[in-house]
Formats: C-alpha cells, sequence, structure tokens
C-alpha cells in the first residue's frame, strides 16, 4: 500500500506571494492533518480535515486555509507569504479522524520564502 | 504555552546501553500519548504509543511508560542500535470534542555511538 504522498518535495518562493501544498493520504484513509515544523517551534497543528470538512484548526492566521476533496486529497494554502512561513509542511492521515490511533505521515513539502 | 515538553533537546548513548527519553504534558485531559522517530528528509514515523489507561507498553526494543500522576511519559530504547539515531517526537492527544490532533514536543535528537 503506498504511504503519503506529497508534492511539491521543495518550494521557494518571495514574500507576499501565495502557495499551494498537494497531500495524497493512503488509500482507505478518510482523515488528513497538516503540521508545520519549524526549528523553534517543533511541530505545530494546523489543520484537520475528514470528509471534506474541517474538523479542527489550530493557532495560524487566516492565511493558512486547506480543502479535502471527495477522493481524500487535501490542499493547502498560504497566501501573502511571510518570511517566518519558511517550514518543513507535514501532512498526515489517519483511518479514522484525528490522532487517537497512528497517524501516518508523508515526506512534508520544504517551504522556503525569501 | 507549551502542553507538551520534552527539556532534552539532544541525549548521547553508547551502543547497546538503554536511552531514555522524557516528556512532559501539562494538560490533564490528554489520554493518548504516542512517540514518533523522525530521520532527517523524511516525516516522522510512528513508534509506538500509550493509552492513559496503562502505565506500560512494549514493543520489541521500545517500552513506553506512563506517570499519569506526574503527568509524565517515557521512552525506554534497549539496547540501543546506531539506527536508532534520530529526533523522538512524543505526541499526545484527547477525545473530548469529537477532535483527536495531536500535540507535539519540540523533539529529543538521540545520537547512538558506536
Amino acid at each position: 500500500k503506498a504511504g503519503v504522498t506529497q508534492t511539491p518535495r521543495y518550494l521557494i518562493k518571495t514574500r507576499g506571494q501565495q502557495v499551494t501544498l498537494s497531500c495524497s493520504p493512503i488509500s482507505g484513509h478518510r482523515s488528513v492533518s497538516w503540521y508545520q515544523q519549524t526549528p523553534g517551534q517543533g511541530l505545530q497543528f494546523l489543520f484537520e480535515y475528514f470528509s471534506e470538512t474541517q474538523r479542527n484548526k489550530g493557532n495560524f492566521p487566516g492565511r493558512f486555509s486547506g480543502r479535502q476533496f471527495s477522493n481524500s486529497r487535501s490542499e493547502m494554502n498560504v497566501s501573502t507569504l511571510e518570511l517566518g512561513d519558511s517550514a518543513l509542511y507535514l501532512c498526515a492521515s489517519s483511518l479514522i479522524p484525528g490522532g487517537g490511533n497512528e497517524q501516518f505521515f508523508g515526506p512534508g513539502t520544504r517551504l522556503t520564502v525569501l | 504555552d507549551q502542553q507538551v515538553k520534552q527539556n532534552s533537546p539532544s541525549l548521547s548513548v553508547q551502543e547497546g546501553r538503554i536511552s531514555i527519553l522524557n516528556c512532559d504534558y501539562t494538560n490533564s485531559m490528554f489520554d493518548y500519548f504516542l512517540w514518533y522517530k523522525k530521520y532527517p528528509a523524511e516525516g516522522p514515523t510512528f513508534l509506538i504509543s500509550i493509552s492513559s489507561i496503562k502505565d506500560k507498553n512494549e514493543d520489541g526494543r521500545f517500552t513506553v511508560f506512563l506517570n499519569k500522576s506526574a503527568k509524565h511519559l517515557s521512552l525506554h530504547i534497549v539496547p540501543s542500535q546506531p539506527g536508532d539515531s534520530a529526533v523522538y517526537f512524543c505526541a499526545a492527544s484527547y477525545s473530548g470534542a469529537g477532535s483527536y490532533q495531536l500535540t507535539f514536543g519540540k523533539g529529543t535528537k538521540l545520537s547512538v555511538i558506536p
């Protein structure tokens, strides 16, 4: 069974631009969560989707948004990029909503904002 | 306010010896705890978990201990192997309000010296 895939793996943008990251969960997994990893803050929860509905949202500004499609694939969008948005963005999928059971992570998208 | 804390950013252990990674949490609502391992340029990989109704869970060389009264958990790796060198993240979740989002610590970098 294929794992969680994320595209692109690396991305370089400039301040003020917007970016869209994509995540394909493990086949059969309907829950997708997004996390931001930075050296100083560790992994921070962005949002969680299940059946195309956002179930939970972390403490991030409205510039960060996401959505989930009927095939469970998910995208996250960051608008008006800031230097501080440079991070590794990780997507995780699970069979049922949330992290009560284990979540399976993709390799991440490394975003660099110049 | 950091709800999950890993106070040791790094740990070095000789091959064959025991590695003990510690994690403290502040939110008494957490009822499920997980450990993830992360290699560079890869997403975190689920290692082992424990429910709050237990105080110990073992899987091969890995054992997680939970002390609810102290709000403390630890991961023991015995014997440690060079391939265990990675960053280890402690995570916690609670099932209240129908959400199981994971709250992560900032990680501990384990180096196993041959």
